[in-house]
């Protein structure tokens, strides 16, 4: 099956900086990579998601970028706020698959 | 509220009793995902339904986990003979795409 793996796993920046996660995935048939935002005790929203024939997509100050080739894919988070704060997850899902695999998370912290 | 309500917020019980938890997904939602989640880990998919019918369902759950959706509305979980590696977040998700996109808030069980 599927199988995700998620870095760093806390990540700290400054207040406008940017922030990079990366997630790694292993079975190429994988075609929906989704990223989620979940805040101190509440539910994983979903805030972004590619498919696997789009090398990237962009909403905002974020933007998630996919190389197949390679099978990983990144969030980035641009001019970061404190209200960024946050575990961020991604996810994969293999084609016609509802078994979706997530990462296992990256705690971000944003320093005003 | 019209997003996805999870009942009761949190579960306490002994070791070998049995529980069950409630999900009403967003009303127009045909497809209905329970995810477990431990703390520090990302979601991990436990059952999926399209509708009332049950499609997918995680090798990872033992048979004294048993999901139902019997009008295609709400769903319930229920785990029999509880032991304490079931101590977690048993968050419900639902959708009109093929993916999770609205969690509920979530069902905390604590097996003492």
């Amino acid at each position: 099956g599927e199988n995700v793996e998620q870095h760093p796993s806390t990540l700290s920046v400054q207040e406008g900086d940017s922030a990079v996660i990366k997630c790694t995935y292993s079975d190429s048939a994988s075609n929906y990579f989704p990223w989620y935002k979940q805040e101190l005790g509440k539910r994983p929203q979903l805030i972004i998601d590619i498919r696997s024939n789009v090398g990237e997509k962009k909403d905002q100050r974020i933007a998630v970028t996919l190389n197949k080739t390679a099978k990983h894919f990144s969030l980035h988070i641009t001019e970061t706020q404190p209200e960024d704060s946050a575990v961020y997850f991604c996810a994969a899902r293999l084609y016609n698959n509802n078994d979706m695999r997530f990462g296992a998370g990256t705690r971000l912290t944003v320093k005003p | 509220d019209t997003g996805v309500s999870q009942d009761p917020r949190h579960k306490i019980t002994k070791r070998g009793q049995n529980v069950t938890f409630r999900c009403d997904p967003i009303s127009e939602h045909n497809r209905l995902y329970w995810y477990r989640q431990t703390l520090g880990q990302g979601p991990e998919f436990l059952t999926y339904f399209q509708n009332e019918a049950q499609l997918e369902k995680s090798r990872l759950l033992s048979d004294r986990f048993s999901a139902e959706r019997p009008k295609g509305s709400f769903s319930t979980l229920e785990i029999q003979r509880t032991e304490q590696g079931d101590s977690a977040m048993y968050l419900c998700a639902s959708s009109s795409t093929g993916v999770p996109e609205f969690f509920g808030p979530g069902t905390r069980l604590t097996v003492l």
